[in-house]
């Protein structure tokens, strides 16, 4: 069965600083791999997806993720952070039209 | 295009009790999909619905919990009767195709007392 490995369950880092939120998967076969973000009070949004094609893909607000196959992982990496990214991130998988979710990733941003 | 609504944003019933939490999906979407975060763990499938008939169940944690879609459009979720462990986020998402982005609802809350 597939699973999802997101092994730091919250990641502070100052204000401008780079961060990387990491995610590893458990399968090799062909996966559409997702990354969703709550904010606080707020429902879960998609932040940015994989699907095919490129394997790196990026969000419209400077995050980018990149699809690594022989690793089987798909970090998320911003080159600066900013206060308003506070908020929960997860990743996720979909197997069998459902998905299939890390335990999520709590960014903390330092003044 | 609204979004996903979800009914109520909290509940706060007694362990015994019955709730029933309700989804609306994005019009147009025949996929509607039942996720459930329980406090400090991973998000967890439920279920999944194609218009009105149930595509996959497997997460279903046990018979106390009832799905419908009557119709094709909203969905109900019944706990009943609710325990302590039922504690925690539920989430509805809906999508046009089964491999198509899934968009979620603010989610219910759920504390059984």
């Amino acid at each position: 069965a597939q699973s999802v490995t997101q092994l730091d369950s919250q990641v502070p880092v100052f204000e401008e600083a780079p961060v990387e939120l990491r995610c590893n998967y458990s399968s090799s076969v062909s996966v559409y791999l997702f990354w969703y973000v709550q904010y606080p009070n707020q429902g879960l949004q998609l932040l940015l997806k994989y699907l095919s094609g490129s394997t790196l893909v990026e969000s419209i607000n400077g995050f980018e993720a990149e699809f690594n196959k022989s690793q089987t992982s798909f970090h998320l990496r911003k080159p600066s952070v900013h206060i308003s990214d506070t908020a929960e991130y997860f990743c996720a998988v979909n197997s069998n039209y459902q998905l299939i979710w890390g335990a999520g990733t709590k960014l903390i941003i330092k003044p | 295009e609204a979004g996903v609504t979800q009914f109520p944003s909290h509940s706060v019933i007694e362990k015994g009790q019955t709730v029933t939490l309700r989804c609306d999906p994005i019009s147009g979407h025949d996929n509607l999909y039942w996720y459930r975060r329980v406090m400090g763990k991973e998000i967890k499938f439920l279920l999944h619905f194609v218009k009105e008939s149930k595509q996959d169940e497997s997460g279903m944690p046990n018979n106390r919990f009832l799905a419908e879609r009557t119709g094709g459009t909203y969905s109900t979720l019944k706990v009943q009767p609710a325990e302590l462990e039922d504690s925690g986020v539920y989430f509805c998402a809906s999508s046009r195709g089964q491999n198509n982005e899934q968009f979620f609802g603010p989610g219910t809350r759920l504390t059984v007392l």
